[in-house]
């Protein structure tokens, strides 16, 4: 079973408009929680990263927030653009006996359209 | 700024043959790491290194060979590939085992 869920695995929004994507996480120990956007054709490229001391972290129109005591996370995205189109994807990763091996989800595909 | 580059970006195999997929980082990171990424699925870890001459499995290694002589190249072997390697492969590298990871634009392999 796959300990990084996301939710939904895809969306559609129309340009100018928030959305707001979801991921539930089982890995412990936990070191931290990445969100990576990837283009199509792409490799994926990180937006934020954080630690189980941080509850919100943004970058741009991008906002993430974690709550690690429910294990969760979830990637805002405010007045979206066209080139916000993309695979976004939530990584994990564990404590630091594990630090190689990061937990991805699947990604939530979301195209915005005009 | 170059960052991870890999070579090529497509190719088609047929069963049985061989290939190396080539990446290298001018970031000077010592953590590479070489991943696959299937159809509606999470990337999966193949092989990592932590610097030059240290290489360890990863996730999915059965199939895949690599070697890291230098800290900047981490090449991918595929012996006598099959069709269950047909996927997408990106190779990463990070500063620190434990932070942020830079992706190749990925290679998309197919084999028939």
């Amino acid at each position: 079973k796959n300990q990084v869920e996301q939710s939904p695995q895809s969306l559609i929004i129309l340009e100018g408009k928030n959305c707001t994507l979801q991921c539930n996480y089982t890995v412990s120990p936990f070191s931290n929680l990445r969100w990576y956007k990837q283009d199509t054709g792409r490799g994926p490229v990180s937006l934020t990263i954080m630690t189980f001391s941080e509850n919100t972290k943004s970058n741009g129109r991008y906002t993430a927030t974690l709550d690690a005591d429910t294990k969760q996370s979830s990637l805002h995205i405010t007045a979206s653009q066209l080139s916000d189109s993309a695979s976004y994807i939530c990584v994990v990763s564990g404590g630091l006996d594990s630090w190689g091996k990061l937990q991805f989800g699947a990604g939530t595909q979301v195209v915005v359209t005009p | 700024n170059a960052g991870v580059t890999q070579t090529p970006k497509f190719r088609i195999l047929k069963i049985g043959q061989s290939m190396t997929l080539q990446c290298t980082q001018d970031m000077n990171h010592n953590y590479m790491y070489w991943y696959r990424q299937d159809p509606g699925m999470g990337l999966k870890l193949i092989y990592y290194s932590v610097g030059a001459g240290i290489t360890d499995k990863g996730e999915v290694p059965n199939g895949y060979n690599v070697s890291r002589s230098t800290t900047e190249d981490f090449p991918l072997r595929l012996e006598l590939a099959a069709p269950s390697q047909t996927s997408v492969y990106f190779c990463a590298s990070s500063p620190l085992g434990n932070t942020e990871a830079f992706f190749g634009q990925g290679t998309r392999l197919t084999v028939v």
